[in-house]
């Protein structure tokens, strides 16, 4: 089955202790992507990737670190989470040839306290 | 000022009522449009695109007014299940996406 996988599906954790959302597409897709959404605020990107080993940054980087040393796989990163990182993430991703559209995975609520 | 720019809604109609939401846009180079749906507590995922000369599918109709730098979605006929979250959407060098429009449909 195509999909999109994101791990956890819910965090819980605290202030400046590190973290690593894992994403992973098994479509073979060249973009992914990384979007946070908050009440009132919609979708905003983070980070995203056109390619293996290229990654560019969204509209709201700050706090934020992406990898992608695989095709398949784009993880988020958070040094040191701060409690206005609490949000829903979701990742993406598409072929470069059809980005919009995008297949999103499941999301992962993150609560920092 | 933000790329894409949607009402938020809600919209709180009955069974069977048609209705409408708009969307503009900021950037006039702006290449294509989408618009995308979010059931509740779920991933968006592409609904139709919104071509030139208009896109219907069913019940659904979407539309692109270039020089007015808007566009719409119209759904004829509403059903409980069409109650979500509507996202317009407007790709660029990348996509951006608007904050959403919240649909919920009465018996």
């Amino acid at each position: 089955e195509a999909q999109v996988t994101q791990n956890p599906r819910y965090l819980i954790t605290v202030t400046g202790k590190k973290l690593t959302v894992t994403c992973s597409q098994n479509m073979n897709h060249e973009y992914m992507s990384w979007y946070r959404q908050d009440p009132g605020l919609g979708l905003r990107q983070i980070y995203y990737s056109m390619n293996v080993e290229v990654t560019d940054k969204g509209d709201v980087p700050e706090g934020y670190k992406v990898s992608r040393k695989e095709k398949r796989n784009f993880p988020l990163i958070l040094e040191s989470p701060s409690p206005n990182q609490t949000s829903l993430y979701f990742c993406a991703s598409s072929p470069l040839a059809a980005l919009y559209e995008q297949y999103f995975g499941p999301g992962t609520r993150l609560t920092v306290t | 000022r933000k790329e894409v720019e949607q009402d938020p809604g809600p919209f709180n109609v009955p069974e069977g009522a048609t209705v409408a939401f708009n969307c503009t846009y900021s950037n006039s180079a702006s290449q294509s449009f989408f618009w995308y749906r979010q059931d509740c507590r779920k991933e968006p995922k592409l609904l139709m695109s919104v071509y030139s000369s208009g896109n219907e599918d069913g019940r659904f109709t979407a539309q692109l007014n270039r020089a007015s730098q808007y566009i719409s979605l119209l759904i004829r006929d509403s059903k409980l299940s069409d109650s979500a979250t509507y996202l317009c959407v407007v790709k660029e060098n990348n996509l951006f996406f608007g904050t959403g429009t919240r649909l919920t449909v009465i018996p």
